[in-house]
């Protein structure tokens, strides 16, 4: 049973491109968060979705970022217009539950991208 | 509101026992939880205590809360080389239905 798969695991863009950075949940996890480490800091917390719909996304910036988790295939966390601020890395969890205290201590990381804005 | 405080660095000797501290201003915390950083890596869960409990112990590990001065530690008793790493505490509430809020993390050192 593969672990939460992220990739690419390094992503270098120009100011101005775009990024797309994708997470493949653990088998069976129907449950997928997003957080952004910046430099020197811990983990913030960005969205939270389910398939198909997005549950929370209190901590998404309002512009250029969005995210999905569609029926089929990974979740996308795609930022547009990348600015050198956007610099951080960025880590996936999938659960297999949605609620409860178990949401979380059963919740697996991926091992992140890490993006580089030039 | 929501924070997590956490000592940035701690540094120990290879053998003896390491405390992390953390204290945490959310007093309906439910969940807390410990979580381990690797170089390049991403976050392992350590343990987790319910707000319900004092102490927790997991083989070298032992977790304890007071609720009263909202902190928690983590103690790694015989540490190795291989416990070098980011530590990082971590609260949720609400029965921990809300996402995972996070400390800046202390980067613990062992000298051989």
């Amino acid at each position: 049973n593969a672990g939460v798969m992220q990739n690419p695991r390094h992503l270098v863009r120009r100011r101005g491109q775009e990024a797309r950075l994708r997470c493949s949940p653990m088998k069976g996890h129907s449950h997928v968060y997003w957080y952004r480490q910046l430099p020197e800091e811990g983990l913030k917390f960005m969205v939270y979705l389910q398939k198909e719909n997005i549950i929370d996304e209190s901590g998404m910036p309002k512009e250029r970022f969005s995210a999905e988790f569609p029926k089929e295939g990974p979740s996308i966390l795609r930022i547009q217009q990348v600015v050198r601020g956007d610099s951080a890395a960025y880590f996936c969890a999938s659960s297999p539950r949605e609620t409860g205290g178990k949401r979380n201590t059963e919740a697996f990381f991926g091992q992140g991208t890490r993006l580089t804005v030039v | 509101g929501e924070d997590v405080e956490q000592s940035l660095f701690l540094s120990v000797r290879e053998g003896d026992s390491s405390v992390i501290n953390c204290t945490y201003t959310d007093s309906s915390s439910t969940y807390l939880y410990w979580y381990k950083q690797e170089p390049g890596a991403g976050l392992q869960l350590l343990t987790y205590i319910f707000s319900n409990m004092d102490m927790k112990q997991d083989q070298r590990l032992t977790v304890l809360l007071n609720k009263k001065d909202k902190h928690l530690s983590l103690r790694i008793a015989d540490t190795q080389t291989g416990d070098s790493a980011i530590y990082f505490c971590a609260e949720t509430w609400n029965s921990g239905n809300t996402p995972l809020v996070f400390g800046k993390g202390t980067r613990l050192s062992v000298i051989a």
